[in-house]
């Protein structure tokens, strides 16, 4: 069965530089991805999708890319600030409508 | 639009009481979603809504866990009777266009 897989450490950067968050996939290429983050007591928040057929995607400073031959997606955050520290969430669409999430990466950037 | 509303935002009760979580979709989408979130398990998906009709309820636990949707704005989740295994943060979320999800705010459930 398909699998998720997040870096289970958190990252540490340091402010001003580029976050690099993994997302992979053990079985089939899914029609596209998501990207969400979750603060502390809130709700994860939708951020970007990607198609299978799109190599990357951009969105201000950040930007998502999908490699079916490594089975991967990697999420950049440019520039990265303090108030970019959060959880981020890679998900799928199995059968019908059912998103299933990884367990996500805590990203904690200093000044 | 005030976003997915879900209440109460904590929940404390005991051992074989019945919970009853509610939710309010956003305006116009038309799936809504139930989900349990853990340190152990994550985000899992309990139950999803289409049209207020329930498809995929797969991941209920078990028989003492229920959900409804009686209309469009309003859905409900219910525990009976909670178990101390129980107390996690339950999520509703809501989409019209099957992809992008929109959250709320979630409620903590403690079961002592």
């Amino acid at each position: 069965s398909q699998k998720i897989e997040q870096n289970s450490e958190a990252l540490n950067i340091q402010e001003g530089k580029t976050a690099t968050l993994t997302c992979n996939y053990t079985n089939y290429s899914p029609a596209y991805l998501q990207w969400y983050r979750q603060d502390p007591g809130r709700g994860p928040v939708f951020l970007l999708l990607i198609r299978e057929n799109e190599k990357e995607k951009r969105k201000e400073r950040l930007k998502v890319t999908f490699d079916t031959t490594l089975k991967q997606s990697l999420f950049h955050i440019t520039a990265s600030q303090p108030a970019d520290s959060a959880t981020y969430l890679c998900a799928y669409m199995e059968y019908g409508n059912k998103l299933v999430f990884g367990a996500g990466t805590i990203l904690r950037v200093k000044s | 639009d005030a976003g997915v509303i879900q209440s109460p935002r904590h929940e404390v009760t005991e051992m074989g009481q019945e919970v009853t979580l509610r939710c309010k979709p956003i305006s116009g989408h038309d799936y809504l979603f139930w989900y349990r979130q853990t340190m152990m398990r994550g985000l899992e998906l309990l139950i999803y809504f289409n049209n207020n009709v329930p498809i995929d309820d797969s991941g209920m636990p078990e028989d003492r866990f229920s959900a409804k949707m009686p209309n469009a704005s309003f859905s409900t989740l219910k525990i009976q009777p909670s178990e101390p295994r129980d107390s996690a943060v339950y999520f509703c979320a809501s989409t019209g266009q099957g992809y992008g999800y929109t959250f709320g705010s979630g409620t903590r459930l403690t079961v002592v």
